[in-house]
C-alpha cells in the first residue's frame, strides 16, 4: 500500500490568483496522478505526472491553467492557475500501488474560489 | 473513449435492507475495481475483479463482473449505518493503462 499526504487540505483563495498543491507519497512511484472532484460528482482525472518528463493532461485540461512538477519519485505538485469559482472542487492526488494496481489516493484539498 | 455508468445515482434505504449498485461499461474491460467513499473522506479500495463471471464476496458485500466484461454489480445485505457513502466502480481498459471511474451511487442508511 502507499500512504498520501496532501497539502494544503484546504483553502479559500481569491479569483484571479494561483494555488499550488503539494503530493508526498511514502515510496517512489514512477506515475502520479491528479484527479478532480466536483461536489457530489465522480473523479475526473486532470493528468499524469511522470518523474523526468512532461505531464500528459487529459482532454479539457491544458499545460498553462494546471502546471504540474514532478521533481522526483514521491512528490508532485499540481498548481491552479488564474482561479475562478468554477475551479472550486476537491483535488486529489493518487498513485497505483498493491497487489491489484489498486488507486491509493491521498486526502485531498478542498479548494474554494470566491 | 470509454464511458463508465452508474445506476442510480442516489439510493436511500432503512437499516436492515439491502441495496445494489450496477456499472455499465461502453466497451470491454481488462478489470474493474469498486472503491467506498465516506462522507469528507478520499475513495477506498475494495475489491477488484478480473475473470468473466466472477463473483466475490467480503462479508455482507457481493460483487459481480459479467460474462461480456462490460458490466458489473455491487450488493450489500442488510445495509447498516456504517455502509453509507459513495460507491465507485473503476474500469481499465483492455490495454490495462485507463482507468475510468463511473458516476458514483450515494447510498444513504435510516436507522
Amino acid at each position: 500500500s502507499a500512504v498520501i499526504s496532501q497539502k494544503p487540505s484546504r483553502d479559500i483563495c481569491q479569483r484571479g490568483t494561483s494555488l499550488t498543491i503539494q503530493c508526498q507519497v511514502d515510496s517512489q512511484v514512477t506515475m502520479m496522478f491528479w484527479y478532480r472532484q466536483q461536489p457530489g460528482q465522480s473523479l475526473t482525472l486532470i493528468a499524469t505526472a511522470n518523474q523526468g518528463s512532461e505531464a500528459t493532461y487529459e482532454s479539457g485540461f491544458v499545460i498553462d491553467k494546471f502546471p504540474i512538477s514532478r521533481p522526483n519519485l514521491t512528490f508532485s505538485t499540481l498548481t491552479v492557475s488564474n482561479m475562478s469559482p468554477e475551479d472550486s472542487s476537491i483535488y486529489l492526488c493518487s498513485v497505483h500501488s498493491g497487489v491489484y494496481n489498486e488507486q491509493f489516493f491521498g486526502p485531498g484539498t478542498r479548494l474554494t474560489v470566491l | 473513449g470509454q464511458q463508465v455508468m452508474q445506476i442510480p445515482q442516489y439510493q436511500h434505504v432503512q437499516e436492515g435492507e439491502d441495496f445494489t449498485t450496477y456499472c455499465n461499461s461502453s466497451t470491454t474491460l481488462s478489470n474493474i475495481q469498486w472503491y467506498k467513499q465516506r462522507p469528507g473522506g478520499h475513495p477506498v479500495f475494495l475489491i477488484q475483479l478480473v475473470k468473466s463471471g466472477e463473483v466475490k464476496k467480503q462479508k455482507r458485500l457481493t460483487f459481480q463482473f459479467g460474462e461480456a466484461k462490460k458490466n458489473s454489480s455491487l450488493h450489500i445485505t442488510a445495509t447498516q449505518t456504517t455502509d453509507v457513502g459513495t460507491y465507485f466502480c473503476a474500469g481499465y481498459n483492455n490495454a490495462g493503462n485507463m482507468l475510468t471511474f463511473g458516476g458514483g451511487t450515494r447510498l444513504m442508511v435510516k436507522p
